[in-house]
């Protein structure tokens, strides 16, 4: 079975410029996640989607906003890039059953965005 | 809410020695789940094992094994047989029921020598 995959794996920018981020998860798996990962502050979640919904949003300005399309491929989208919006985005997606309980969560390879 | 705390933030460990890794954790839900994960310098995050709450036996998977200890809130990750290929960033993990997100530790850093 394949692994969670995004899309693209590097990705340079200028500041004031928007960028979207893909994530596929794993075939089957209805959860999807994102995390930023930086030097200062760490793994930071960013928003969560199931069946289209987002169920929770970290505390992340509005210019961080996402989607989940009906196939479960996700989709994050950062507007007027920052510097400090250079990170590595992490992509994880589970397989959630009805009663909720804890499923793993597979990781993907990550997107590397820098913002000059 | 959650919190993570990873107290160690780099350790050496010789060839073919077993290693913990110490884990505490902060939550005010009955039910969750605890999770370890290794991050190689090429970035993935590499799952490695996982802990419910209400699990009465010790996680294992492989050389991997979780020390959970719910009355201390702590849940370390000992790793046994060190190999060179093991040296990464880990880091810890919890996820609550209705937070549908996880929440990690700063992370600690092994470093295996041969």
């Amino acid at each position: 079975k394949a692994g969670v995959t995004q899309t693209p794996r590097y990705l340079i920018k200028t500041r004031g410029q928007q960028v979207t981020l893909s994530c596929s998860p794993i075939s089957g798996h209805r959860s999807v996640s994102w995390y930023q990962q930086t030097p200062g502050q760490g793994l930071q979640f960013l928003f969560e989607y199931f069946s289209e919904t987002q169920r929770n949003k970290g505390n992340f300005p509005g210019r961080f906003s996402g989607r989940q399309f009906s196939n479960s491929r996700s989709e994050m989208n950062v507007s007027t890039l920052e510097l400090g919006d250079s990170a590595l985005y992490l992509c994880a997606s589970s397989l959630e059953s009805a009663g909720g309980s804890y499923n793993e969560q597979f990781f993907g390879p990550g997107t590397r965005l820098t913002v000059l | 809410a959650q919190k993570i705390t990873q107290t160690q933030p780099g350790m050496f460990v010789q060839e073919k020695e077993a290693v913990t890794l110490d884990c505490t954790y902060d939550t005010s839900d009955q039910s969750y789940g605890l999770f370890w994960y290794k991050q190689p310098s090429s970035g993935e995050m590499i799952f490695l094992i996982y802990q419910g709450s209400y699990d009465e036996q010790n996680a294992t998977e492989g050389r991997y094994s979780l020390n959970f200890q719910k009355a201390r809130k702590s849940a370390n990750l000992v790793i046994s047989a060190s190999q060179l290929g093991d040296s990464a960033m880990y880091f810890c993990a919890i996820l609550g029921v209705y937070d549908y997100k996880l929440s990690f530790g700063a992370g600690t850093t092994v470093t295996v020598r041969a």
